[in-house]
């Protein structure tokens, strides 16, 4: 079975343009997550969905980020306008969610750099 | 908030053991996961523990105890593939389903 797949898996961008980062979760699976891992902050939850709903997005750094799950095989990240401060690995990650044992499986990341 | 301590690092000798400990201070605990992460890679499931005790799978053990807001990770009889982070995640509530992670630990895994 495909795991999380997540496009681009690597994205380098100039400062000021916008940047989308695509995640396909696995078949089946009622959650996403989207997170952001840097050395400095370490692995940081951006936002997740449950059901293709927004449910907390408490961690999204500021109004220039957006997320977007318009059906239950696809999410987006926009970025706009980007920042160096941007640059980061962003996973996507999904789960079967009933309150329990419920393994987030991750998919293999996307690096972005804003020059 | 959460708070999630882990040592940053640690060294070991192939075939040795090395405990990883994880304390946690959260509002409300649904369980503790660790994840192992090998560098350039995405984080993949180890363990769970949401009961006090300990878990074993193969060469790796995770201990919990809710009342000390504690738990490790057991890495037995090491082999150089387990140089990796390892990233120990709590969940708040039933209902909410989101990990709070901690730093990571760097095992460097020496012949």
């Amino acid at each position: 079975d495909a795991g999380v797949i997540q496009s681009p898996r690597h994205e380098v961008t100039e400062m000021g343009q916008e940047v989308t980062l695509r995640c396909k979760p696995i078949s089946g699976h009622n959650s996403l997550f989207w997170y952001r891992q840097t050395m400095m902050r370490g692995l940081e939850l951006l936002i997740y969905f449950n059901n293709n709903v927004p449910i907390d997005d408490s961690g999204m750094p500021e109004d220039r980020f957006s997320a977007k799950m318009p059906n239950a095989s696809f999410s987006t990240l926009k970025i706009q306008p980007s920042e160096p401060r941007d640059s980061a690995v962003y996973f996507c990650a999904s789960s079967l969610e009933t309150g329990g044992a419920d393994t987030q499986y991750f998919g293999p990341g996307t690096r972005l750099t804003v020059l | 908030g959460q708070n999630i301590d882990q040592p940053t690092e640690m060294t070991a000798t192939e075939g040795a053991i090395v405990q990883i400990n994880c304390t946690y201070q959260t509002s409300g605990f649904n369980g503790l996961f660790w994840y192992q992460q090998h560098a350039g890679e995405a984080p993949t499931f180890l363990s769970y523990n949401v009961l006090d005790g300990l878990e074993e799978k193969g060469r790796f053990s995770s201990f919990l105890s809710r009342s000390k807001g504690y738990s490790y990770l057991l890495l037995k009889e090491l082999q150089m593939k387990d140089s990796a982070s390892y990233l120990c995640a709590v969940r708040g509530t039933r209902n909410d389903y989101k990990l709070s992670f901690g730093a990571g630990t760097t095992v460097t895994v020496r012949a």
